[in-house]
């Protein structure tokens, strides 16, 4: 089956600075893979989902690149606020399920 | 967005209880509910996928009598721990999908069997 790897664990940066999570997949017959935001204890979010027949997206300060090529995918974060700080899930799905990566930890230091 | 609800937030339950978790989508219609679960500063694991009128789809290695899943209409999604241990303990996820594939998640319950 698929399976998600997510790196880094952790992240720290300064405010304003970029961040950026790095996910690869194993299925190449996956063709959907959107990013979360979860803050502790609360709901993961949606913040960002891109189709294997586009290769960026971007949503003001959010974008996200896949590489179907090499099965990677990566979210970008610019100008990064505190309120970003969270940890972020990125996730692969062919069918209506989604396979997770094990998150990252971000924190932005102000 | 489309809100998915979940209750209760939180429960504590004495070993061998039984503990029933509620996702509802309160604005759409969703033909599908997922439940996952999650330990602390980990990933969302995958539990089970459940089709309204249909049987659950279990993942490998959950036990179906263990974690019941009853998917009895549109909007209503229940998961069942049954005999729960302290081992249960965990933060249970609902997501819910409308006909798209975009999950909307539930707030989370977060289970503690003592």
């Amino acid at each position: 089956g698929e399976n998600v790897e997510q790196h880094p664990s952790t992240l720290s940066v300064q405010e304003g600075d970029s961040a950026v999570i790095k996910c690869t997949y194993s299925d190449s017959a996956s063709n959907y893979f959107p990013w979360y935001k979860q803050e502790l204890g609360k709901r993961p979010q949606l913040i960002i989902d891109i189709r294997s027949n586009v290769g960026e997206k971007k949503d003001q300060r959010i974008a996200v690149t896949l590489n179907k090529t090499a099965k990677h995918f990566s979210l970008h974060i610019t100008e990064t606020q505190p309120e970003d700080s969270a940890v972020y899930f990125c996730a692969a799905s062919k069918t209506d399920k989604l396979i997770f990566g094990t998150g990252t930890r971000l924190q932005v230091f102000p | 967005g489309a809100v998915v609800s979940q209750h209760p937030s939180r429960v504590i339950c004495k070993s061998g209880t039984s503990v029933k978790i509620e996702c509802r989508s309160l604005d759409f219609q969703a033909t599908t509910m997922f439940w996952y679960r999650q330990f602390p500063k980990q990933s969302l694991m995958l539990m089970a996928t459940s089709n309204e009128g249909s049987k659950a789809t279990y993942e490998q290695g959950v036990e179906k009598d263990k974690f019941l899943i009853n998917h009895a209409s549109l909007t209503l999604s229940t998961l069942t721990v049954t005999s729960a241990h302290p081992e249960d303990s965990s933060f249970y996820i609902c997501s819910a999908r409308e006909t798209g594939t975009i999950q909307y998640f539930g707030a989370g319950t977060r289970l503690s069997v003592l």
